[in-house]
């Protein structure tokens, strides 16, 4: 599975779009790239993932650029709930079953 | 649904002491996997599942034992326990192989070796 990079912490203004890059500039074709976040030491959370298109739920948007060599999530409206560890994750189709987390961006929310 | 649940959340042993992670999950998941997290570092995969009766190990492995006679259950051992052995386990499952089932997570069991 493709190695990730990403900044060691960010912080974000509450009612901000928080904006969390991810670089995996050694991806192949068939690898996805997935986003999990966890929340003071509790276990970790799916938020999103993606393969060429950019992806949209409930909770966060993907943008992956063209040449998917890095990726950006998306809190649209930060809250101070929204203060985590966010990893960005690249898994290969048919890859192990090992999630690597590496140590992801501390994201710290602030009023 | 309860989702994955993990019990019990705290424990301390004794350095020698056998004890076993609980880890059940109601979502009839085929795939379930144990990680531990160290201060300061990512989740390392101790062993996982891909279904019942089907175990195999991840990359930190030694010093535990699986099995999966059930497909909600998937405990972890401890045969005997060491103080390197003192982490935060997680406890995961997925739906399927499928690259597009998320995995989900228990809220983990912090485990100190004295």
């Amino acid at each position: 599975d493709a190695k990730t990079t990403q900044p060691t912490s960010m912080d974000c203004a509450e009612g901000r779009a928080a904006n969390l890059p991810c670089n995996h500039s050694t991806i192949s074709g068939n690898e996805y790239v997935y986003w999990y976040r966890q929340i003071h030491s509790q276990g970790p959370q799916y938020i999103i993932h993606g393969l060429k298109n950019n992806e949209t739920n409930e909770m966060a948007s993907l943008i992956i650029t063209e040449d998917r060599k890095s990726s950006t999530l998306i809190l649209p409206h930060a809250t101070l709930r929204d203060t985590a560890v966010y990893y960005c994750i690249v898994r290969a189709q048919g890859g192990s079953e090992k999630l690597v987390f590496g140590k992801g961006t501390k994201l710290t929310v602030n009023p | 649904n309860a989702g994955v649940t993990q019990t019990p959340k705290f424990q301390v042993l004794k350095t020698g002491q056998s004890m076993t992670l609980q880890c059940a999950q109601d979502m009839n998941h085929e795939y379930m996997s144990w990680y531990r997290q160290d201060p300061g570092m990512g989740l390392r995969l101790i062993h996982y599942s891909v279904g019942a009766g089907i175990t195999d190990q991840g990359e930190v492995p030694n010093g535990y034992n699986v099995s999966r006679s059930t497909t909600e259950d998937f405990p972890l051992r401890l045969l005997s326990a060491a103080p390197s052995q003192t982490s935060v386990y997680f406890c995961a499952s997925r739906p399927d192989r499928r690259m597009n089932s998320e995995a989900f997570f228990g809220q983990g069991t912090r485990l100190t070796v004295v």
